[in-house]
């Protein structure tokens, strides 16, 4: 009930491409999924975040897709740079469950 | 610099010692999270305070115990280590009780040998 499953693991894109990882949770008192990004030496740190009265959310290249009804929400950069290589945690919290529950984790490399 | 603070950076210490881990939350934040990154098992949630109160607690073992003081700083202190216990250990805080606007420190590396 507390688990969300990310996928994939790790991903390879060129630069200007699109990158996709899509996360799948169980419990439906979850309100809260945000997406976090985090560099090598260095904490995961917010990137942005949607509450399930929305289907899409975006902030700059970054865009958050959301279905309900499959419980499933996915991340999207846009126009992917060198500089967003790093590995992306989506999470989510909500009811009972007041800490984040984070999935695996992705690893993203963006080449030149 | 998030202004979550967490010391030492790093940790290396012998199996069957004791550590203690350090976090200062961001100024105004109320709750403390702690978490362990391994690569085996990802971010895990060992446990909540809020407020000097434990709020929830996760997949901590009994070896491991945290508090969080008047100050709101919080200290997880890890006993009778063993080499698994090798991971990054971090702190979050946030304004909230829920989880919303986690905000995460550096971190700390302990390193088990």
């Amino acid at each position: 009930q507390q688990q969300v499953k990310q996928s994939p693991q790790s991903l390879i894109v060129q630069k200007g491409g699109i990158s996709i990882i899509n996360c799948a949770y169980e419990n439906t008192a979850f309100d809260y999924f945000p997406w976090y990004q985090q560099f090598p030496g260095k904490g995961p740190a917010l990137l942005i975040a949607i509450r399930p009265d929305v289907s899409e959310k975006k902030e700059g290249r970054f865009t958050i897709s959301f279905n309900k009804s499959a419980k499933q929400f996915s991340l999207h950069i846009m126009d992917s740079q060198p500089g967003d290589s790093a590995t992306y945690f989506c999470a989510a919290s909500g009811g009972s469950a007041r800490q984040l529950t984070f999935g695996s984790g992705t690893q993203l490399t963006v080449l030149p | 610099d998030s202004g979550v603070t967490q010391t030492p950076k790093h940790l290396i210490t012998a199996t069957g010692q004791r550590v203690t881990l350090r976090c200062s939350p961001r100024s105004g934040d109320l709750s403390v999270y702690w978490y362990q990154q391994s690569l085996d098992q990802g971010l895990q949630f060992l446990i909540h305070y809020y407020n000097g109160e434990e709020r929830a607690k996760g997949n901590i073992l009994e070896r491991f115990s945290a508090q969080q003081f008047p100050d709101l700083h919080s200290e997880l202190n890890l006993s009778s280590l063993e080499l698994g216990d090798s991971a990054l250990y971090f702190c979050a805080s946030s304004v909230a009780l829920a989880g919303a606007g986690y905000t995460f420190g550096s971190g700390t590396r302990l390193t088990v040998v």
